[in-house]
């Protein structure tokens, strides 16, 4: 099945800077890759995703760049600003008939100094 | 839309009790997916349904864990007995089945076992 990794597991930036996290997946399948915000104490919610006829997207400060032949895809935050800081979480998914289910990554706590 | 809503949003409870956990799903979504975060483990699929129909449930730790969806905007996840290993925050979230569609997480329910 998919096995998605997820580095840096810390992250520490000064505000203004940029930040970038970066993700591996394993199943050549996998065509959806969503990126997932997770403030403390509240829900993961989904910041920006990427399918896999595209190879990058940006939103205002963020940005997601896909690279199918090498199987990995990463999250880019310019201009950094305190309320950056969270927990981010990239996850893959792969359509089957009966179904498809996000794999996650572990994780990356990234802060946001000011 | 209020989104997915889950309860209770906290729960404490001694070792052996048995435990209940509730989600409704988004209006017209039909896909639903029970999740356990902890900061050892990160967060975990348990199982997950399409149209009322358990998909896959490889992620059930154990017995003593079940999960239902009685109709198509409702689902519970029952552990019983509960153990202090157990304490955790369950998400549900939910999706329309199918492709790249976004999953929407709910404000989780933090349990403590005893």
């Amino acid at each position: 099945g998919e096995n998605v990794e997820q580095h840096p597991s810390t992250l520490s930036v000064q505000e203004g800077d940029s930040a970038v996290i970066k993700c591996t997946y394993s199943d050549s399948a996998s065509n959806y890759f969503p990126w997932y915000k997770q403030e403390l104490g509240k829900r993961p919610q989904l910041i920006i995703d990427i399918r896999s006829n595209v190879g990058e997207k940006k939103d205002q400060r963020i940005a997601v760049t896909l690279n199918k032949t090498a199987k990995h895809f990463s999250l880019h935050i310019t201009e950094t600003q305190p309320e950056d800081s969270a927990v981010y979480f990239c996850a893959a998914s792969s359509y089957r008939e009966y179904g498809n289910k996000l794999v996650f990554g572990a994780g990356t706590i990234l802060r946001v100094k000011s | 839309d209020a989104g997915v809503i889950q309860s209770p949003r906290h729960e404490v409870t001694e070792m052996g009790q048995e435990v209940t956990l509730r989600c409704k799903l988004i209006s017209g979504h039909n896909s639903l997916f029970w999740y356990r975060q902890t900061m050892m483990r990160g967060l975990e699929l348990l199982i997950y349904f399409n149209n009322n129909v358990p998909i896959d449930d490889s992620g059930m730790p154990e017995d003593r864990f079940s999960a239902k969806m009685p109709n198509a905007s409702f689902s519970t996840l029952k552990i019983q007995p509960s153990e202090p290993r157990d304490s955790a925050v369950y998400f549900c979230a939910s999706r329309l089945a199918g492709g790249a569609n976004e999953q929407f997480f709910g404000p989780g329910t933090r349990l403590t076992v005893l």
